[in-house]
C-alpha cells in the first residue's frame, strides 16, 4: 500500500534557526513526490515537485531533496512568515496521466522571532 | 495569476440533506479532484475526474457522492444524504498533463 510518513509533526524554531523536515514514502512506482504549505483554514499552496532520486530543487529559504526512500524540505534561517504546515505527498505511476496524491500528515511549522 | 476557485467557503447543512460544493478549475487543466481534510488529519484523496468522466475514486467515495462537470468551466461535488462524519474541508484541485495540482481555498462543509 502506498504511505507517506511525514516527521516531526511540529517543529519549534527561533528565527534563524535552520533545520530539515522528513517525509518518508513507500509506493508502488514514484511518478513525483510533491511539497505544499498549507496555512490555517487554506488550502494547500504548491512549492515543488521533484522526479528522481538526487533531485534538488530551491526557492528562497526553502530547499528539497529527494531519495530512493525519503525526502527532505530544509529551510534555512527560517522566518515567522514561513510558520505553516507542510505537506509531503507522492503520486504514483499508473494508466492516469493525472494522478491522485497521497499526502503524509504534514509537519507544523512554529517561528518564533 | 490563475487560481482554483471554490464556492461557498463554508456551507452549514443539516443531517441528511444533499448539499453542491461548487470549484472552478483552472481554464487550460485537464484533470479535476476532490479532497477533502477531516480537522487534524490527512489531506485524502476522493476523486478525479478526466475527458467527461471519472478516472478514479477512492473507498469514501460512496454512492453518496457524485461530480459533474455541467459546463466548460464548473466542476461539483454532491454530496446525497449528509451524516455527521462528512464535516470537514472539501478541496477541489486541477492540473494539466503530469504537472502539479492547484488546489482551492476549500469550502469547510459543516453536517449538523
Amino acid at each position: 500500500e502506498d504511505q507517506v510518513t511525514q516527521s516531526p509533526e511540529a517543529l519549534r524554531l527561533q528565527e534563524g534557526e535552520s533545520s530539515s523536515l522528513n517525509c518518508s514514502y513507500t509506493v508502488s512506482g514514484l511518478r513525483g513526490l510533491f511539497w505544499y504549505r498549507q496555512d490555517p483554514g487554506k488550502g494547500p499552496e504548491f512549492l515543488f515537485t521533484l522526479y528522481s532520486a538526487g533531485e534538488e530543487k530551491e526557492k528562497e529559504r526553502l530547499k528539497a531533496t529527494l531519495t530512493k526512500k525519503e525526502s527532505f524540505l530544509h529551510i534555512t534561517a527560517p522566518k515567522p512568515e514561513d510558520s505553516a504546515t507542510y505537506l509531503c505527498a507522492v503520486q504514483a505511476r499508473g494508466y492516469n496521466q493525472g494522478g491522485k496524491l497521497i499526502f503524509g500528515q504534514g509537519t507544523e511549522l512554529s517561528v518564533k522571532p | 495569476e490563475p487560481e482554483v476557485t471554490q464556492t461557498p467557503s463554508h456551507q452549514v447543512t443539516q443531517m441528511g440533506q444533499e448539499v453542491i460544493l461548487r470549484c472552478v478549475p483552472i481554464s487550460n487543466h485537464l484533470y479535476f479532484y476532490w479532497y477533502r481534510q477531516i480537522l487534524g488529519q490527512k489531506v485524502e484523496f476522493l476523486v478525479s475526474f478526466y475527458n467527461n468522466e471519472i478516472s478514479e475514486k477512492s473507498e469514501i467515495f460512496d454512492d453518496q457522492f457524485s461530480v459533474e462537470r455541467p459546463d466548460g468551466s464548473n466542476f461539483t461535488l454532491k454530496i446525497r444524504s449528509t451524516k455527521l462524519e462528512d464535516s470537514a474541508m472539501y478541496f477541489c484541485a486541477s492540473n494539466f498533463l503530469n504537472t502539479e495540482a492547484f488546489f482551492g481555498q476549500g469550502t469547510r462543509l459543516t453536517v449538523v
